[in-house]
């Protein structure tokens, strides 16, 4: 693989339902991220991750969870999903935490999830 | 608060140019970056831009101004493939990117 995947690539859940979403980089990057994307809001931080074996809570972590045993996975687990955490996911990772220049985001494809 | 500011929808046509704005207000400032996004696609790398002045990049340029706390991409001879959104993105003081919610532009014939 080259760069960043996720997967599935979409989902369809029933609330109440666990899920785990995947995320796997080969870029040897540090730092890892979790965003939702919504209509009208734009990308938000979930949960981040600067280097393996810490992981940090963004603008809106309730109802998720991240772990990051090894530097290529990152994946964001739903404990209980409820409606409102329907949305479009991405991953995304950089060089280092500490964006500038050299150290621009790179976006995974995305998962759809559907809560119903 | 931290926030960003973009228009949420512009309509230009092929071949004209467009400037799209964006205003920001962080806790601090480390530079601010510009990203594509077409419908249903992950956003790209446009452009990065940390001092005040100018960055070209071929069609597409980058401006910033720290002390306005503004920045706007330009887009010249634009083409269809240049219909998507294009979101800014300061960098805080913690080194946190903080996202604008996009702009949407339309590319008509």
């Amino acid at each position: 693989i080259a760069g960043i995947t996720q997967a599935p690539t979409s989902q369809i859940l029933a609330a109440g339902r666990r899920m785990t979403l995947r995320c796997t980089q080969d870029m040897r990057h540090n730092a890892m991220y979790w965003y939702r994307q919504d209509l009208g809001l734009g990308l938000r931080l979930i949960h981040y991750s600067n280097t393996a074996g810490t992981t940090g809570k963004g603008e809106v972590p309730d109802g998720y969870s991240v772990s990051r045993a090894n530097t290529d996975d990152f994946p964001l687990t739903l404990a209980s999903a409820v409606p409102s955490q329907t949305s479009v996911y991405f991953c995304a990772s950089s060089d280092s935490a500490e964006s500038s220049s050299y150290n621009e985001q790179f976006f995974g494809p995305g998962t759809r999830l559907t809560v119903l | 608060g931290q926030n960003i500011d973009q228009p949420t929808e512009m309509t230009a046509t092929e071949g004209a140019i467009v400037q799209i704005n964006c205003t920001y207000q962080t806790s601090g400032f480390n530079g601010l970056f510009w990203y594509q996004q077409h419908a249903g696609e992950a956003p790209t790398f446009l452009s990065y831009n940390v001092l005040d002045g100018l960055e070209e990049k071929g069609r597409f340029s980058s401006f910033l101004s720290r002390s306005k706390g503004y920045s706007y991409l330009l887009l010249k001879e634009l083409q269809m493939k240049d219909s998507a959104s294009y979101l800014c993105a300061a960098i805080d003081s913690n080194y946190q990117l903080i996202w604008g919610a996009g702009t949407k532009l339309i590319i008509k014939p």
